[in-house]
């Protein structure tokens, strides 16, 4: 059963960078993609974009392309999700998740246990 | 972008209640629609995938249904354990998105 462990709170300044790894254990990570999705505070799931860990090959949500870059470290079975020029609406909570799937199916399972970044002057 | 719209936002039922939360998505997505339940503090858990299969070791109290644009989730006698919020999330196409949530209350 896999398990994924993400990296401490983060508190950065406006237009600095953070990154955030997920480390997986308990099965073969570049089985299955890794997804990246973030929840503001009080606020419901936006999805970021994945990461194919066996190739590096990427995909993000328009709305983060040209400040998210997803990498992956095959050696420690680690990714990384790193947002650039953050702003105060960044400020959320940020999940990593395997892509499951099942008949042509996919969905989220199972999760990290969110990394809190705050944005704040 | 497809837009998932869940209904209602908030619900108060009582233990031993039979619910059903609502989502419709913009555009037919199939049965390409997964259902998650979120605690307060905690990563969000898969309950149903492809619209109506339930995640091994979700109890069969919850159970769900729909495809093209409408969606159901049903929970037939309410435990103390499922007040939560529960989010739908298309998995038809990229960008994947999620409704707002429905806060389960009691």
């Amino acid at each position: 059963q896999m398990q994924l462990l993400q990296s401490g709170a983060e508190v950065k300044k406006p237009g600095a960078s953070v990154k955030v790894s997920c480390q997986a254990s308990g099965n073969t990570f570049t089985d299955y993609y890794l997804h990246w999705v973030r929840q503001a505070p009080g606020q419901g799931l936006e999805w970021m974009g994945w990461i194919n860990p066996n190739s590096g090959g990427t995909n993000y949500a328009q709305k983060f392309q040209g400040r998210v870059t997803m990498t992956r470290d095959t050696s420690i079975s680690t990714a990384y999700m790193e947002l650039n020029s953050l702003r105060s609406d960044d400020t959320a909570i940020y999940y990593c998740a395997r892509e499951s799937s099942s008949s042509s199916y996919n969905w989220f399972d199972p999760w990290g246990q969110g990394t809190l970044v705050t944005v704040s002057s | 972008d497809i837009q998932m719209t869940q209904s209602p936002s908030s619900l108060s039922a009582s233990v031993r209640d039979r619910v059903t939360i609502t989502c419709r998505a913009s555009q037919s997505i199939s049965n390409y629609l997964n259902w998650y339940q979120q605690k307060p503090g905690k990563a969000p858990k898969v309950l149903i995938y492809g619209a109506s299969s339930l995640r091994s070791g979700v109890p069969s109290r919850f159970s769900g249904s729909g495809s093209g644009t409408y969606f159901t989730l049903t929970i037939r006698s309410l435990q103390p354990e499922d007040f939560a919020t529960y989010y739908c999330q298309q998995g038809y196409i990229y960008p994947y998105t999620f409704g707002q949530g429905t806060k389960l209350e009691i």
